[in-house]
């Protein structure tokens, strides 16, 4: 079946650094591919999305390449914030009539002043 | 614009207790979804409903019921609690034709 793996973490940054999060899918068919944040205490907030093959998803520095060649969705950003402390989900839509989305396992990533 | 509301934001139940888990969105969106959060686990999808009057199961679905009277409403019921409930419950929502949900702020269950 359909399914996502994510980097384990925690990932611990200094400020500035540059921020990557690997996300591989399995998947059949053509699924939308997602990266949600989650801040402590919240529910997940959408921040990027890319719904076809060579597509790039951005949103707040953050960037992903739906890569079908790699199936791979992997977020990156180039200078990160303490504010940009968070877990991190990637996610796919399962077309298959479930109305169901996908979520990785989460990446925890804090982010050191 | 208030989003997706979810009430009550924390809840603690002894086991075998019932309730229920209020959503509501003013988005006018189809697809409504319940999800639950469990450590080291993702999201898992418990219910969703694609419109009024139509719900389906996800894939954890037992010790949950749903109904789905009205758009704006989408109501999780659990009847009979037990601890392996005990979770943090998010409801979703999104328009036809796009599947990036807008998430309500959850609610933490406790069951004792």
């Amino acid at each position: 079946g359909n399914s996502v793996t994510q980097m384990e973490g925690p990932v611990t940054l200094s400020e500035e650094a540059f921020l990557t999060i690997n996300c591989t899918y399995t998947a059949t068919g053509y699924p939308s591919l997602f990266w949600y944040v989650q801040y402590p205490g919240e529910g997940l907030q959408l921040l990027l999305k890319a719904t076809k093959a060579d597509d790039k998803g951005s949103n707040k520095g953050f960037e992903a390449t739906y890569r079908k060649e790699t199936t791979s969705f992997h977020l990156e950003k180039g200078s990160v914030q303490v504010s940009d402390s968070a877990v991190y989900f990637c996610a796919l839509s399962d077309q298959r009539g479930t109305d169901k989305l996908i979520f990785g396992q989460g990446t925890t990533l804090q982010v050191k002043p | 614009n208030a989003g997706v509301t979810q009430t009550p934001k924390f809840q603690v139940l002894k086991t075998g207790q019932s309730m229920t888990l209020q959503c509501a969105q003013d988005m006018n969106h189809e697809y409504m979804s319940w999800y639950r959060q469990d450590p080291g686990m993702g999201l898992r999808l418990i219910h969703y409903s694609v419109g009024a009057g139509i719900t389906d199961q996800g894939e954890v679905p037992n010790g949950y019921n749903v109904s789905r009277s009205t758009t704006e409403d989408f109501p999780l019921r659990l009847l009979s609690a037990a601890p392996s409930q005990t979770s943090v419950y998010f409801c979703a929502s999104r328009i036809t034709g796009d599947y990036g949900y807008t998430f309500g702020s959850g609610t933490r269950l406790t069951v004792v």
